[in-house]
Formats: structure tokens, sequence, C-alpha cells
């Protein structure tokens, strides 16, 4: 299937501190990505959907000041966590969808999650 | 409001064994639905995706079967084996909107 990475795949910082996550599509370009949230045992959070270059659509109850995300082209999209806390100490997943090519369309790919832990 | 549902939540079962996953949907009006596996740990794999005009969809030992009209999917796993273990998850998507995910079924082959 395509290709999804994420980078970095976990990241400790400082509680105030600001984190970037970085979500690539390697072998397909992706008008749309997806960030998610997880935590333990639970299923995934859509946090926002991030169309390339337009601003991204947040779901009710994130925090869009504090969860920046840029899609600055088909295979790139950031998430930006400012001033971090250890409440936002989770697993982020990033995802992309296709819109045909080598791949079926409309269908979903994710990255490997990001383990973010904020001391 | 779309509603996915999966049946069981837990599953164990010895290697060698056929088992059957269930998924169910309250809106059948979808685009399409996917399967996934998801590692601890890891992010989701994506197993199968059936489009809503398609009935089944196979890779390996792996089989999906959709009834849109009765709102159900299953996934099939023929001959488990200890590497199947994991989490999976079904998810349905309605015309252009997010895929909304069943809370999986935590999958263990017993060696």
């Amino acid at each position: 299937g395509a290709v999804v990475s994420q980078h970095p795949s976990w990241v400790i910082c400082k509680s105030g501190t600001s984190v970037k996550i970085e979500c690539r599509s390697l072998d397909f370009q992706a008008t749309t990505m997806f960030w998610y949230r997880q935590f333990p045992k639970q299923s995934l959070m859509l946090m926002a959907t991030s169309n390339e270059g337009s601003k991204a659509t947040y779901e009710q109850g994130v925090e869009k000041d504090k969860f920046l995300i840029n899609h600055a082209s088909l295979t790139l999209s950031t998430l930006t966590v400012t001033s971090a806390h250890p409440e936002d100490s989770s697993f982020y997943i990033c995802s992309a969808i296709t819109s045909g090519g080598p791949y079926s369309y409309n269908e979903q790919f994710f990255g490997p999650g990001t383990r973010l832990t904020v001391l | 409001k779309q509603e996915v549902t999966q049946i069981p939540a837990a599953l164990s079962v010895p290697e060698g064994e056929n088992l059957v996953l269930n998924c169910s949907f309250t809106d059948s009006a979808i685009y399409n639905l996917q399967w996934f596996r998801q590692d601890p740990g890891k992010g989701l794999t994506s197993l199968l995706l059936i489009q809503s005009s398609q009935r089944e969809q196979t890779s390996g030992r792996l089989n999906a079967s959709l009834d849109k009209s009765s709102g159900r999917s299953t996934l099939y796993i023929a001959a488990s084996q200890p590497g199947d273990s994991a989490t999976y998850l079904c998810a349905v998507r309605a015309s252009g909107s997010r895929l909304t995910f069943g809370e999986g079924t935590q999958l263990t082959v017993n060696p």
C-alpha cells in the first residue's frame, strides 16, 4: 500500500515548549491529510482535516491555536503543538487519502505515529 | 450520525484456526469501507478497501465482505498465525467525509 511517514517517531519535551511533527506521503500526492490523537487502549480521535493550500478544519473541542496545522504541499503536512503541557502527551497519527493514481480512490493510509511526552 | 460496532471486542484463538470478525454500521449510505490492523504503539495498516459498489475484496489470507443494505461487513482470516495478533479496526466513509471507526477487535493467536 501507499507509504505515509512521520517524523519524529517519538519526542520528549519540557512543558511550555513547542513541538513540530511532520507527515509526508512518500509515493502519492495527498490533497487531504488528517491528524488524529490516540490515548492508550482507546480508538483514534480525529483532531483536524487539512487540505493543501487552505486552512485546516478542526474538530469540535480541538484548540486551533494550540495545534497548528500547515499543509504546505501535496506531500507534506505539519502539526505543531504550541506551549505543550503534560496533558498534551499522547500518540499522534497522521493520515492521507489517495485521489487515484496507482492506488484505489479514497483509500486512507496512516503514518506510524509520533509518541509525544511532555514533562 | 453514523455508528460503527465491532464484535467481538476481543478474541483468542489457537494458531491455524479460521476466524471471522464482524462490523456493523447504522447508515448504509457509505462511500467505502476499510479494514485496518493496528499493532501496539504503531500506526494503522490498511488491509482491505471495499468500495460501496463492491461485495468483497481479498488479499492473501484475508477476505472482507460488504453487505451495504444490511449494514454489515466481515473480515475473514484463514489459517491464523501468531503474527496476525493485533487490533483490527473497521471504518466506513460517507461520501466526502471522514472515516468513522469501530472500537476494534483485539485478536490474539496463540502458538
